[in-house]
């Protein structure tokens, strides 16, 4: 059975204290690893798609890479508007599963 | 740019009750879902429609019910409400079912006592 695991389940950092979300998966036959973000009471909003080992994508202070094991979610310096759930999906032959989601605080 | 829209927004409804939720998108995509997120335990996928005239079952569609409309719209049902589906709601939309990212509505809060 597909399975994404993500940790920690919480990260607390002080601004501009860099540091990295995992996510881990067990799935045959990968399409894509997707990254969301998800503020309080609203819906994820799509990041990345990564769709093989060795794929790197930057948005702002965020880059996500992939290997065939897990991605990384790497924050550079964040700010505390970066503070959110952030959710890591696979998509194998069908549909899309979710990780229960790291949530970031970001203090100022 | 309205994207995903859900309504209701809120809903409290009584054990044995039913109820619909609506989902609309504006984007001209292919594929709709319909997830349930509870904490803990992330998304899971209750029914998808890969594209118009289509719908599938997910990881937890037992005590749902779904209708494609059109390629805009696509609704979930629950006849007969249990406590255990207290839970909030998303409905999302993706350009194709396999590849692309999901772009998802702002949820729907559904208590059920």
């Amino acid at each position: 059975e597909d399975q994404v695991t993500q940790s920690p389940e919480a990260l607390r950092l002080q601004e501009g204290e860099s540091s990295s979300l995992n996510c881990s998966y067990t799935v045959s036959g990968l399409r894509g690893l997707f990254w969301y973000r998800q503020d309080p009471g609203k819906g994820p909003e799509f990041l990345f798609t990564l769709y093989s080992a060795g794929e790197e994508k930057e948005k702002e202070r965020l880059k996500a890479t992939l290997t065939k094991k897990e991605s990384f979610l790497h924050i550079t310096a964040p700010k505390p508007e970066d503070s959110a759930t952030y959710l890591c999906a696979v998509q194998a032959n069908n549909d899309m599963r979710f990780g229960a989601g790291t949530r970031l605080t970001v203090k100022p | 740019n309205a994207g995903v829209t859900q309504t209701p927004k809120f809903q409290v409804l009584k054990t044995g009750q039913s109820m619909t939720l609506q989902c609309a998108q504006d984007m001209n995509h292919n594929s709709m879902y319909w997830y349930r997120q509870d904490p803990g335990m992330g998304l899971r996928l209750i029914y998808y429609s890969a594209s118009e005239g289509t719908t599938d079952k997910g990881e937890v569609p037992n005590g749902y019910n779904v209708s494609r409309l059109n390629k805009r719209e696509f609704s979930l049902r629950l006849e007969s409400a249990a406590p255990s589906q207290t839970s909030v709601y998303f409905c999302a939309s993706s350009e194709s079912h396999r590849n692309y990212g999901y772009t998802f509505g702002s949820g729907t809060r559904l208590t059920v006592v």
